[in-house]
């Protein structure tokens, strides 16, 4: 229950195209929900956050849809450029009434943008 | 712009010695955390701490790891007697209110 499942694993997407990285969630007590970017040898950097209480989130060429139903979120990435090639995680939070601010994140999903 | 900061980048050490991973996370705030993520595997939280003590720890955390703020600004991470398995990365971050979590450049930690 405490796991975030991310998909799909690698991801190659043309320089223009749209890149969509999913996650899927089992906890109903995560109430927050950030997007790391990551690349090599360094560490996590927060790229967007979203709430449940929202269905979507857009900063620039990156936008989070949010299904609370389905229990779903996922990273739409407009306009992919090369610099954009990085491993991207999910994470979830639990709320602060139940006792933690731990993240638990997905497994990565890395994406290559070709010129 | 505040960033956390970690010492050092690589640390290279025998199993069994000891290891003390240094964060100085960003000076305002209040929940600090490790993670670690062995390579090309996902990031795991390992434990968390707040108002001087640890608020959280996962079952990675056992009896050969500790953590400290010895001095309100410096956050370490102890690994008393270090097995091969504990290499990975050791991710330092911090956050103001517990939602943003802002992560260091981490520690390559090789125990051979």
């Amino acid at each position: 229950q405490q796991q975030v499942k991310q998909s799909p694993q690698s991801l190659i997407v043309q320089k223009g195209g749209i890149s969509i990285i999913n996650c899927a969630y089992e906890n109903t007590a995560f109430d927050y929900f950030p997007w790391y970017q990551q690349f090599p040898g360094k560490g996590p950097a927060l790229l967007i956050a979203i709430r449940p209480d929202v269905s979507e989130k857009k900063e620039g060429r990156f936008t989070i849809s949010f299904n609370k139903s389905a229990k779903q979120f996922s990273l739409h990435i407009m306009d992919s450029q090369p610099g954009d090639s990085a491993t991207y995680f999910c994470a979830a939070r639990k709320g602060a009434g139940a006792g933690s601010y731990q993240l638990t994140f997905g497994k990565g999903t890395k994406l290559s943008v070709i010129p | 712009e505040p960033e956390v900061t970690q010492t050092p980048s690589h640390q290279v050490t025998q199993m069994g010695q000891e290891v003390i991973l240094r964060c100085v996370p960003i000076s305002n705030h209040l929940y600090f955390y490790w993670y670690r993520q062995i390579l090309g595997q996902k990031v795991e939280f390992l434990v968390s701490f707040y108002n001087n003590e640890i608020s959280e720890k996962s079952e990675i955390f056992d009896d050969q790891f500790s953590v400290e703020r010895p001095d309100g600004s410096n956050f370490t991470l102890k690994i008393r007697s270090t097995k091969l398995e504990d290499s990975a990365m050791y991710f330092c971050a911090s956050s103001y209110t517990g939602s943003t979590q802002y992560f260091g450049p981490g520690t390559r930690l090789t125990v051979l």
